[in-house]
């Protein structure tokens, strides 16, 4: 069973870059579409970003500006910057497989647990 | 941008009710919409995608129907587990944008 794992730091100062990596379990890094997807406390859902193996990605417009998805896939990894945080940041960070390999599929089916980054000084 | 309206934004059942939930788009997706759970402290979990089709190892009593522009998931008898919060999903085609609704909580009556 593939499983995603989120790690970073759990705070970050207004105006700095947040930075979270998700780790993948197995080589599948290579096969999917990767996502990452925030949750602000008793909100809803925002998703970020996507990338592929390959380096392509494709961010959400109204974050566009602030977000850098990279991947290593010598490592299993995929990892997410964003810059110039705010308090607005402050959310549940997750990062999801796409359902279908190859291809940006239109949905997630594998999910980490999340990690909480807030932001303050 | 397409818009993603869910409602009720609660609804209070008790168990072995018959629970039916909407999702209405602000414009025609087709049927490319899914359906997510969501419980306290857990990521959201996948139970419909393609506005009909159940993921792996959702229950049968999840049921999903609808297309165009309004939606419905169906949870045919409720079980003590299902009582959660609920999401509908979709993309756009261009730019791919994903977007969620705002959440239907369904809690114990």
């Amino acid at each position: 069973q593939v499983q995603l794992q989120e790690s970073g730091p759990g705070l970050v100062k207004p105006s700095e870059t947040l930075s979270l990596t998700c780790t993948v379990s197995d080589d599948s890094i290579s096969s999917y579409y990767w996502s990452w997807i925030r949750q602000p406390p008793g909100k809803g859902l925002e998703w970020i970003g996507y990338i592929y193996y390959s380096g392509s990605t494709n961010y959400n417009p109204s974050l566009k500006s602030r977000v850098t998805i990279s991947i290593d896939t010598s490592k299993n990894q995929f990892s997410l910057k964003l810059s110039s945080v705010t308090a607005a940041d402050t959310a549940v960070y997750y990062c999801a497989r796409h359902l279908r390999p190859t291809v940006p599929s239109w949905y997630f089916d594998l999910w980490g647990r999340g990690a909480l980054v807030t932001v303050s000084s | 941008e397409i818009v993603l309206t869910q409602s009720p934004a609660t609804l209070s059942l008790s168990p072995g009710e018959r629970a039916t939930l909407s999702c209405r788009a602000s414009q025609s997706v087709s049927s490319y919409l899914a359906w997510y759970q969501q419980k306290p402290g857990q990521a959201p979990r996948l139970l419909i995608y393609d506005a009909s089709n159940r993921a792996t190892g959702i229950p049968a009593r999840f049921s999903g129907s609808g297309s165009g522009t309004d939606f419905t998931l169906t949870i045919s008898s409720l079980e003590p587990e299902d009582f959660a919060v609920y999401y509908c999903q979709q993309r756009s085609n261009w730019p791919p944008k994903y977007t969620f609704g705002q959440g239907t909580k369904l809690e114990i009556k």
